[in-house]
């Protein structure tokens, strides 16, 4: 049974970093072709996607990619995303999802983070 | 990259059938069969519906179904029940390496 769970901060102030974790069970990053993306949807909008990680490779949106990185743990049981500069316009609800056969067949139930002083 | 195009909203009366469109370009939608579709209902996390452009995941009801022409690709629902009212969104693969992008999704009402 595959399940993901995203951790992080409510609140962050503008300018801070933000570190989200997703932790993992019922599957490996070892495994070939199997990814952990970050997606994220402010209120009201649309699915925005951040990074995706592979075993030994990542990948960033191009509008984002000197803000983010995408990391795992030694373990690869858990994928932490760090969005630096943080602004108001970033405040949304951020998933993590697997990734197989170039889609998202599972997801975590979300994190809604707001940006604000 | 820029988000792929979706209609804003479409709607259907239960039992009819209701297309909705996703257009990108070359260097997505028309260049890979990456194309997945996402149901949304509100304060819930995606679903995923369709993946490389027509195929259903594993217990997704065969009223749903995709299909790709060019740099357009389409999810069609039919027979459409109250339960399938919700946001979809659409997102392929773009670019040379594994980046992905979303539409901008679809409110469907079931009138």
């Amino acid at each position: 049974q595959i399940t993901l769970k995203e951790s992080g901060p409510t609140l962050v102030k503008p300018t801070q970093t933000l570190t989200l974790t997703c932790t993992f069970s019922g599957f490996s990053l070892s495994t070939s072709g199997v990814g952990v993306g970050w997606i994220r949807q402010p209120p009201g909008k649309a699915l925005e996607w951040l990074a995706l990680i592979y075993r030994g490779a990542k990948f960033y949106s191009p509008s984002l990619k000197t803000r983010l990185t995408i990391t795992t743990d030694a373990l690869q049981s858990q994928v932490v995303l760090t969005m630096t500069n943080m602004d108001p316009v970033d405040t949304a609800t951020y998933y993590c999802a697997h990734d197989f056969d170039w889609s998202f067949g599972y997801w975590g139930r979300g994190t809604p983070i707001t940006v604000s002083s | 990259q820029s988000a792929l195009t979706q209609p804003a909203s479409v709607s259907g009366s239960p039992g009819q059938s209701i297309t909705i469109s996703c257009t990108g370009t070359s260097s997505d939608v028309g260049n890979y069969n990456h194309v997945s579709w996402y149901q949304q209902h509100p304060g819930k996390a995606p679903k995923l519906m369709i993946y490389e452009v027509n195929k259903r995941p594993s217990g997704v009801s065969d009223r749903f179904s995709g299909s790709k022409s060019g740099n357009t690709a389409s999810l069609t629902i039919s027979g459409l029940q109250a339960e399938d009212e919700a946001d979809y969104y659409c997102c392929s693969h773009a670019g040379s390496s594994a980046v992905r992008v979303f539409g901008g999704g679809t409110e469907l009402t079931v009138l």
